[in-house]
């Protein structure tokens, strides 16, 4: 089941904020948010875990809401390399692999 | 340095013709996937596999298919079943198949001519 991600586009000044959205109509164990160069591979960002235990990129945080299923990945103060494709993904109680949203395209300009 | 390699880069199939994505890692992952990359539709899982000569149909596993006779390869075919084959195509490891994060290779971009 294909998580939600919302906005679907963001385009930002540097150092503006920026919240990024996905939500999952499945119960959740975890959910990962990977960032996406054009062309290049995803790199992980952070993994929330079900019961509140949180890793991950010391300059990005995010939220994990186990009983509305739904997490956000707060980006603040951007800077020009926070521009990519931010992807959640999103792994079920029942699950054996990740399952993607659609991405968030992000594009921070000068 | 440790990671994952896909090869080539670039791949143009004629119709009808099957094709084989490499994929190799030294990371001493037990677990494997491929993944479908269309524009504007995230990552769409094709095959898993959790050890060598072990792998699992993903979401859209039709006109795919896999082996993993080593644990550091897992190569996939589009066979010519596949009517829609352009897309990127990642690969992707992990330490298990479990709630651990992915280390993905850099893609491979197939085109049909």
């Amino acid at each position: 089941q294909q998580p939600v991600q919302s906005p679907q586009a963001v385009i930002l000044r540097e150092g503006e904020d920026a919240v990024i959205n996905c939500s999952s109509s499945k119960a959740l164990y975890s959910v990962h948010w990977y960032r996406q160069k054009h062309g290049e591979a995803p790199v992980f960002l952070m993994i929330l875990l079900k019961g509140g235990e949180q890793k991950g990129h010391e300059k990005i945080s995010a939220s994990f809401n186990e009983k509305k299923q739904q997490s956000s990945l707060y980006l603040t103060a951007s800077q020009l390399s926070y521009s990519g494709t931010y992807f959640c993904g999103t792994f079920q109680n029942s699950g054996y692999a990740l399952n993607f949203g659609k991405g968030t395209s992000l594009l921070v300009t000068p | 340095d440790g990671g994952i390699t896909q090869s080539p880069k670039y791949l143009f199939r004629k119709e009808g013709q099957n094709v084989t994505l490499s994929c190799e890692q030294n990371l001493n992952h037990d677990a494997m996937y491929w993944y479908r990359q269309d524009p504007g539709q995230g990552l769409r899982l094709i095959y898993y596999s959790q050890i060598v000569n072990d792998f699992q149909k993903g979401d859209i596993a039709e006109g795919y298919s896999v082996s993993r006779e080593k644990k550091e390869s897992f190569p996939l075919t589009v066979t010519s079943a596949q009517k829609n084959p352009t897309a990127f195509y990642l690969c992707a490891s992990s330490i298990v198949v479990s709630n651990e994060k992915l280390f993905f290779g850099s893609g491979t971009q197939l085109s049909v001519l």
